[in-house]
């Protein structure tokens, strides 16, 4: 089945900053790819998604990338505030509905 | 948010005893997902749901079980709790993986220990 690995576990950057989280998975099948974002003592929330037949998406200070070829997708955050502090999870699916995420990491921003 | 309600939110319980826990949704949506969180891996799929009395195992299905008799409906079961299983479990809907309707919408969990 699906596996996904997520680097780092733990990031911390300087608010203003750029910061970057990287995903691989091994289901070569597997068609989309969202990010969720989980603040502390909350659900987990949907802040952007990418399909395999798109190489990259942008959402205002958030984009996506996906390399099929390598089977890795990366989440990167420019201009980093405060209320980016939250874990991010990148998840992978095909279209036989099994959702699987990765491991998450936890995004620190310092002040 | 998405008319998605997990009950109880909070529960205590013993070593070897049952435990169900309720998904309940207003969405009329088709899938339904139980997602277990553990500091260091992350969120994975206990089973999921593709309809009534339609489910399939996910991930670390091993100790759970799943019904769902009526759309709106999804309970997990623990038959014999084990403290292995102490963890915060989420609920989760979508409407049509697959084809544009993949967006989760997820409950409000339920923090769950065994002791």
């Amino acid at each position: 089945g699906e596996n996904v690995e997520q680097h780092p576990s733990t990031l911390s950057v300087q608010e203003g900053d750029s910061a970057v989280i990287k995903c691989t998975y091994s289901d070569s099948a597997s068609n989309y790819f969202p990010w969720y974002k989980q603040e502390l003592g909350k659900r987990p929330q949907l802040i952007i998604d990418i399909r395999s037949n798109v190489g990259e998406k942008k959402d205002q200070r958030i984009a996506v990338t996906l390399n099929k070829t390598a089977k890795h997708f990366s989440l990167h955050i420019t201009e980093t505030q405060p209320e980016d502090s939250a874990v991010y999870f990148c998840a992978a699916s095909n279209s036989a509905s099994k959702i699987i995420f990765g491991s998450g990491t936890r995004l620190s921003i310092r002040p | 948010d998405a008319g998605i309600t997990q009950s109880p939110r909070h529960k205590v319980t013993e070593t070897g005893t049952p435990v169900t826990l309720r998904c309940h949704q207003t969405e009329n949506h088709r899938y339904m997902y139980w997602y277990r969180q553990d500091p260091g891996h992350g969120l994975r799929l206990i089973h999921y749901s593709y309809g009534v009395k339609d489910t399939d195992k996910g991930e670390v299905s091993d100790g759970y079980s799943v019904s769902r008799s009526k759309t709106e409906d999804f309970l997990l079961t623990l038959e014999s709790a084990t403290s292995s299983q102490t963890s915060v479990y989420f609920c989760a809907i979508s409407e049509t993986p697959g084809t544009g309707g993949d967006k989760l919408f997820f409950g409000s969990g339920t923090q769950l220990s065994v002791l």
